[in-house]
């Protein structure tokens, strides 16, 4: 069955270093996304991302982040100077359509982010 | 604004002993209510989308309903593995794409 990969599973990071997160959306999926999950609170959006360009972001979102499909396969979360509080499960996820039967939000395994 | 609510926060059963989780939600246009399974350090895990009230979606010993309000999930003769954190959502829409928005969670524990 295709699934979402993430990598790498866990990363430990000293405050202000740059991290990037990496994702394998589903191969036939168009519409990409990276949400966040501090511990013990709710999965929360960050980002969604379709026909190479960012399609809604949240407030969480901000200068300090980005996101690129550098190729067709690869999609990636860059963090640009981590903070304490960017400690988290990232996960990216990937839908084949936006509305309709195929609009199920499939989500990888995630990327715990520790920043010391 | 779009919002979720599950309850109980947590629950826990007996191997057997079958109940129900709660998802009540306020949306400005429901498209779709989304149920998936999460264990502890993993992903969300897709399991149901009800799309219009009395629909009923089943898989193995769970039963998703919906209604207006509020979303169902019927958990029939639990096992252990059925431990884990159920969590409801539903899509909004925004642009070219569409976010979901979470509940907290139900954190399920069927003891043996």
């Amino acid at each position: 069955e295709p699934e979402v990969t993430q990598t790498p599973s866990h990363q430990v990071t000293q405050m202000g270093q740059e991290v990037i997160l990496r994702c394998v959306p589903i191969s036939n999926h168009l519409y990409f996304y990276w949400y966040r999950q501090i511990l013990g609170q709710k999965v929360e959006f960050l980002v969604s991302f379709y026909n190479n360009e960012i399609s809604e972001k949240s407030e969480i979102f901000d200068d300090q982040f980005s996101v690129e499909r550098p190729d067709g396969s690869n999609f990636t979360l860059k963090i640009r100077s981590t903070k304490l509080e960017d400690s988290a499960m990232y996960f990216c996820a990937s839908s084949e359509e936006r509305d309709g039967a195929r609009n199920t939000i499939y989500f990888g395994e995630g990327s715990w982010l520790t920043v010391v | 604004e779009d919002q979720v609510t599950q309850s109980p926060e947590a629950l826990r059963l007996q191997e057997g002993e079958s109940s129900s989780l709660n998802c009540s939600y306020t949306v400005s246009g429901l498209r779709g209510l989304f149920w998936y399974r999460q264990d502890p350090g993993k992903g969300p895990e897709f399991l149901f989308t009800l799309y219009s009230a009395g629909e009923e979606k089943e898989k193995e010993r769970l039963k998703a309903t919906l209604t207006k309000k509020e979303s169902f999930l019927h958990i029939t003769a639990p096992k252990p593995e059925d431990s884990a954190t159920y969590l409801c959502a539903v899509p909004n829409y925004g642009g070219a794409t569409n976010k979901l928005i979470f509940g907290t969670g139900t954190l399920l524990a069927v003891q043996p």
